[in-house]
């Protein structure tokens, strides 16, 4: 089975700009979870999707947002790109959004914002 | 919110040595605890998690502990090997719906000197 794929792996944005980055969850899986990574404030959650409906939100600003399509396919956006968004944005993927359920997680997409 | 403390923050061990890694949790309604391991340039890879009705789980040389009274749990890693060598995260995670997230401690670099 296919594991969890991000798209694109690397970026280059500069300040300003805004950003799209792609998630396909695991075949069958339909929750879709996002986490930004840093070296200083580690792995943070941001958002997750089931049934194209955000759930859950983490305490980031409104220029991070999400969303689901009907085949849990997952794309989060940044606009206004800052600096402090150079971060490694990683997608997990569930069966649901349940602690029942494990999260797997795909390679991340490094964002570098100049 | 949850919060999730990992210590040590590095650790150094010799081929053949036993490794852990100890996390404690502020959330007492937290009922499910995942480790992952992070190779450079990679994803978190879930190697291991306990669930709240379980004291000890195992897999081969990996084993987790959980002490819900105390707050903390620990991975035990056995005849450690070169390939040891990575970032492991711990996590904490409650519930489902608007609850359904993990909560991560900050990180181990693991070393395994050959």
């Amino acid at each position: 089975k296919a594991g969890v794929t991000q798209t694109p792996r690397y970026l280059i944005k500069t300040r300003g700009q805004q950003v799209t980055l792609s998630c396909s969850p695991i075949s069958g899986h339909r929750s879709v979870s996002w986490y930004q990574q840093t070296p200083g404030q580690g792995l943070q959650f941001l958002f997750e999707y089931f049934s194209e409906t955000q759930r859950n939100k983490g305490n980031f600003p409104g220029r991070f947002s999400g969303r689901q399509f009907s085949n849990s396919r997952s794309e989060m956006n940044v606009s206004t790109l800052e600096l402090g968004d150079s971060a490694l944005y990683l997608c997990a993927s569930s069966l649901t959004f349940s602690s029942s359920y494990e999260q797997y997680f795909g390679p991340g997409t490094r964002l570098t914002v100049t | 919110g949850e919060n999730v403390e990992q210590h040590p923050s590095t650790l150094s061990v010799q081929e053949g040595d036993s490794a852990v890694i100890k996390c404690t949790y502020s959330d007492s309604a937290s009922n499910y605890f995942p480790w992952y391991k992070q190779e450079l340039g990679k994803g978190p890879q879930l190697i291991i998690d306990i669930r709240s009705n379980v004291g000890e789980k195992k897999d081969q040389r990996i084993a987790v502990t959980l002490n819900k009274t105390a707050k903390h749990f620990s991975l035990h890693i056995t005849e450690t090997q070169p390939e040891d060598s990575a970032v492991y995260f711990c996590a904490a995670s409650k519930g489902g719906g608007s609850n359904y997230k993990l909560t991560f401690g900050k990180g181990t670099l693991l070393t395994v000197n050959p």
